[in-house]
């Protein structure tokens, strides 16, 4: 069963520090996986798109990594502001598009 | 362009009543989609079209819900009737193409049924 698992569930951190969500899947076959940032009252904003051959990509202060070998994914955030805080979503395209349930951050001052 | 479109923001309906919401894609997006979002459960498809036909509908979750999207520029989510347990934010998405490029989210509909 094609599956996309994020941890944490629920992330808290102070403003400046930086962090980094998972992203664990067994959807096969793999096309791409997208990271969605979503804010609260709003629609999911795509982040980045990780492909099978991609290891990294930046956004800012977003950076996306893939290891498809393994089938993880993490989004690390540097220098956290208070506007990250959002929830960020892991969808993966196999044969159908597969939604992660997501990691709610939330940055304090 | 404005992006995607939804209408109500907002919709708090009693249980059996009618609802349907509004959707109007960004121009020249061939793909579009409904998504229902709940805390338990997150984002789930129900059903996307291309070119205005319906293409996948498995999403669904049952008879009550219905989707139709008469022309280029308009889509319907009709759900009767009405359930407590379908309480959730109802997205409409639109995309160029057929890879599930980019899908550009609108606001949502936060539905409450009573």
């Amino acid at each position: 069963k094609n599956q996309v698992e994020q941890s944490p569930q629920s992330l808290i951190i102070l403003e400046g520090k930086n962090c980094t969500l998972q992203c664990n899947y067994t959807v096969s076959p793999f096309s791409n996986l997208r990271w969605y940032k979503q804010d609260t009252g709003r629609g999911p904003v795509s982040l980045t798109i990780m492909t099978f051959s991609e290891n990294t990509k930046s956004n800012g202060r977003y950076t996306a990594t893939l290891d498809a070998d393994t089938k993880q994914s993490s989004l690390h955030i540097t220098a956290s502001q208070l506007s990250d805080s959002a929830s960020y979503i892991c969808v993966v395209k196999g044969e159908k598009l597969t939604f992660g349930t997501g990691t709610r951050l939330t940055i304090i001052p | 362009d404005a992006g995607v479109i939804q209408s109500p923001r907002h919709e708090v309906t009693e249980m059996g009543q009618e609802v349907t919401l509004r959707c109007k894609p960004i121009s020249g997006h061939d793909y579009l989609f409904w998504y229902r979002q709940t805390m338990m459960r997150g984002l789930e498809l129900l059903i996307y079209f291309n070119n205005n036909v319906p293409i996948d509908d498995s999403g669904m979750p049952e008879d009550r819900f219905s989707a139709k999207m008469p022309n280029a520029s308009f889509s319907t989510l009709k759900i009767q009737p009405s359930e407590p347990r379908d309480s959730a934010v109802y997205f409409c998405a639109s995309s160029l193409d057929r890879g599930f490029s980019e899908q550009y989210f609108g606001p949502g509909t936060r539905l409450t049924v009573t």
